[in-house]
């Protein structure tokens, strides 16, 4: 079956400093790979996606690559501001079952001034 | 464009009452999702609709939880009658394509 798998939180880091939130996943065919942030009492929104092997998705300074061999789309970003404390949530989109999508169970981000 | 408008924003029951929340999707998008997401999990699908009709129901909790969606547009998902674990933010989606989905704010369900 389908699944996602990504690092528990909280995280906590000092503004500027590098992040990483790791993600591994299960797919049955062969799925398109996002990322989503949600920021407290908001909706999840879309911060990037990646749709085939070794694609890279980027958006605001954050990246992540989809690694099929290592069934991997780790989240990075160079240097994390206040702004980007948030939950993110990794997931999946498998055409192979009418595109439904499947979550993790979310990282939550806190930064520090 | 208009985001995906979802209402109440916050309801909170008692036990073995009910209550209803509705979606508007973004215009044209034929795909809406309904996720239930309680507190420290990732969004958990309960139905999609393509259209008018039915996807995927496969967890939605058929004895107490149901959903239409009329004339392919909006949505009403229903609960009869809740529970305490029901408490949770009931999250809509739409999507034009397979790539991306677009959330509503949410409504947060307290059952007391």
């Amino acid at each position: 079956g389908n699944s996602v798998t990504q690092m528990e939180g909280p995280v906590t880091l000092s503004e500027e400093a590098f992040l990483t939130i790791n993600c591994t996943y299960t797919a049955t065919g062969y799925p398109s790979l996002f990322w989503y942030v949600q920021y407290p009492g908001e909706g999840l929104q879309l911060l990037l996606k990646a749709t085939k092997a070794d694609d890279k998705g980027s958006n605001k300074g954050f990246e992540a690559t989809y690694r099929k061999e290592t069934t991997s789309f780790h989240l990075e970003k160079g240097s994390v501001q206040v702004s980007d404390s948030a939950v993110y949530f990794c997931a999946l989109s498998d055409q192979a079952v009418g595109n439904q999508f499947y979550f993790g169970t979310g990282t939550s981000l806190t930064v520090i001034p | 464009e208009a985001g995906v408008a979802q209402s109440p924003r916050y309801k909170i029951i008692e036990k073995r009452q009910s209550v209803a929340f509705w979606c508007n999707p973004i215009s044209g998008h034929a795909t809406l999702y309904w996720y239930q997401q309680i507190l420290g999990q990732g969004p958990k699908l309960l139905i999609q609709f393509q259209n008018n009709g039915v996807v995927d129901d496969s967890q939605l909790p058929k004895d107490r939880f149901s959903a239409e969606r009329l004339k392919g547009v909006d949505s009403t998902l229903k609960i009869q009658p809740a529970k305490l674990e029901d408490s949770a933010v009931y999250l809509c989606a739409s999507s034009l394509t397979r790539y991306e989905q677009y959330f509503g704010p949410g409504t947060r369900l307290t059952v007391t």
